[in-house]
């Protein structure tokens, strides 16, 4: 199946800082990357749409100048966290769409998720 | 909102079939039943997805009711490694994101 990686896989930061998160389909191009974040057992809650070459979609209470989002071309978006807080660990995961997907078969595919913990 | 609910957690004894069950009784005619599990401190992965046939893979099987408000995914013999939180999600094919709801924490015990 399609796979879909992120790096780094665990960070910690101080807080201040800006933290960039990448994500990447490595065998099939995404024109859309979908980022999610979760916190402790609670479920994946999603963030933003990224599309290649446009600006990104964020969801009602997600902060675009705090969660930038760049997705230059169709194998790579990427999250930065600007300015990280304590309140911003979480586990950020991110999904991509197959372009190449038809008929009845599964499109989209998530990757392994990025740990983030701010001190 | 998700679409669907199911129970909080359940238990299941090693080598045995797990059934999970889900409800979403306001399912569309053209949304599809996706199954997702999470194992700990993973990403979410694919397990299967149907409209309204039954379907099987190498994974598990998915049983839904001829009216499609719910279904049941079957792990047909649970090992150790199958403990995680199993996500049933409604959505159409192509559409937008997954919304995940809280999941089934499904235990299986040895």
């Amino acid at each position: 199946g399609a796979v879909v990686s992120q790096h780094p896989s665990w960070v910690i930061c101080k807080s201040g800082t800006s933290v960039k998160i990448e994500c990447r389909s490595l065998d099939f191009q995404a024109t859309t990357m979908f980022w999610y974040r979760q916190f402790p057992k609670q479920s994946l809650m999603l963030m933003a749409t990224s599309n290649e070459g446009s600006k990104a979609t964020y969801e009602q209470g997600v902060e675009k100048d705090k969660f930038l989002i760049n997705h230059a071309s169709l194998t790579l978006s990427t999250l930065t966290v600007t300015s990280a807080h304590p309140e911003d660990s979480s586990f950020y995961i991110c999904s991509a769409r197959d372009l190449r997907a038809s008929g009845e078969h599964n499109e989209q595919f998530f990757g392994p998720g990025t740990r983030l913990t701010v001190l | 909102d998700a679409k669907t609910t199911q129970p909080t957690s359940m238990d299941c004894a090693e080598g045995r079939a797990a059934n999970l069950p889900c409800n979403h009784s306001t399912i569309s005619g053209n949304e599809y039943v996706y199954w997702y599990r999470q194992i700990h401190s993973q990403g979410p992965q694919y397990i299967i997805h149907g409209l309204k046939n039954n379907e099987t893979n190498e994974m598990a099987s998915l049983i839904i009711t001829e009216d499609r408000k719910s279904s049941t995914l079957i792990l047909p013999h649970a090992t150790l490694r199958d403990t995680a939180v199993y996500y049933c999600i409604v959505r159409v094919v192509y559409g937008q994101n997954f919304v995940f709801g809280p999941g089934t924490r499904l235990s299986v015990l040895p």
